[in-house]
């Protein structure tokens, strides 16, 4: 199956610092989704991006599908931006999500 | 718009007892998926339904587990003699397939459920 790996595996920034998190992934998919996962295991939804860039306040994200990468930018990083990143993919419309192992962000205020 | 719901939350039992799950996935939304998540782990596949049709199972849902849609609506999952290692968080979620709703541009966006915490000791 699709293999999905995210990096760095845990990061931890000062309030107000700017920061990238990585998805690389092994085969074309048709769907990307990031995730933010809070303290209590809820996924939020951040961006559905199968490629181009989006922008929602601090965050963007981009998808290079010809090259099977994504990348989340925070930038001005909050203490609320600690938690989970999950990039997940899907192989054919509709189907099953395959997870990346997720990045720990800690931001210190 | 009222979102993924499941129930409950939280779930506690003893090794060798049945237990049960529900989610009510988001109203339009035909398609009704099954995770599970360990500690320090992304979820993982288990199951998906359209409509009531079941049209994928993962190797990680043994004989133990049953889910069911009957009527293409809510779903539940089943574990029966549960083990400790069942002990997980069981996510659900939902999207749409098929033409974007009033016309608008199709989206096959997954979107999750505050999931139940099952422990068994």
């Amino acid at each position: 199956g699709i293999q999905v790996e995210q990096s760095p595996p845990d990061l931890i920034l000062q309030e107000g610092a700017n920061s990238t998190l990585r998805c690389n992934f092994s085969d074309s998919v048709n769907n990307l989704q990031w995730f933010h996962q809070n303290p209590w295991g809820q996924l939020i939804n951040l961006f559905y991006i199968p490629s181009g860039t989006k922008q929602n306040g601090r965050l963007s994200a981009t998808t290079v599908a010809t090259e099977r990468y994504s990348l989340l930018y925070i930038s001005s990083s909050q203490t609320t931006d600690s938690g989970v990143y999950f990039c997940a993919v899907e192989r054919a419309a509709g189907n099953k999500l395959t997870f990346g192992g997720g990045t720990r962000v800690l931001v210190k205020p | 718009d009222t979102g993924v719901s499941q129930d409950p939350r939280h779930k506690i039992t003893k090794r060798g007892q049945n237990v049960t799950f529900r989610c009510d996935p988001i109203s339009e939304h035909n398609r009704l998926y099954w995770y599970r998540q360990t500690l320090g782990q992304g979820p993982e596949f288990l199951t998906y339904f359209q409509n009531e049709a079941q049209l994928e199972k993962s190797r990680l849902l043994s004989d133990r587990f049953s889910a069911e849609r009957p009527k293409g609506s809510f779903s539940t999952l089943e574990i029966q003699r549960t083990e400790q290692g069942d002990s997980a968080m069981y996510l659900c979620a939902s999207s749409r397939i098929g033409p974007g709703l009033a016309g608008g541009i199709p989206s096959y966006e997954q979107y999750f459920g505050p999931g139940t915490r099952l422990t068994v000791t």
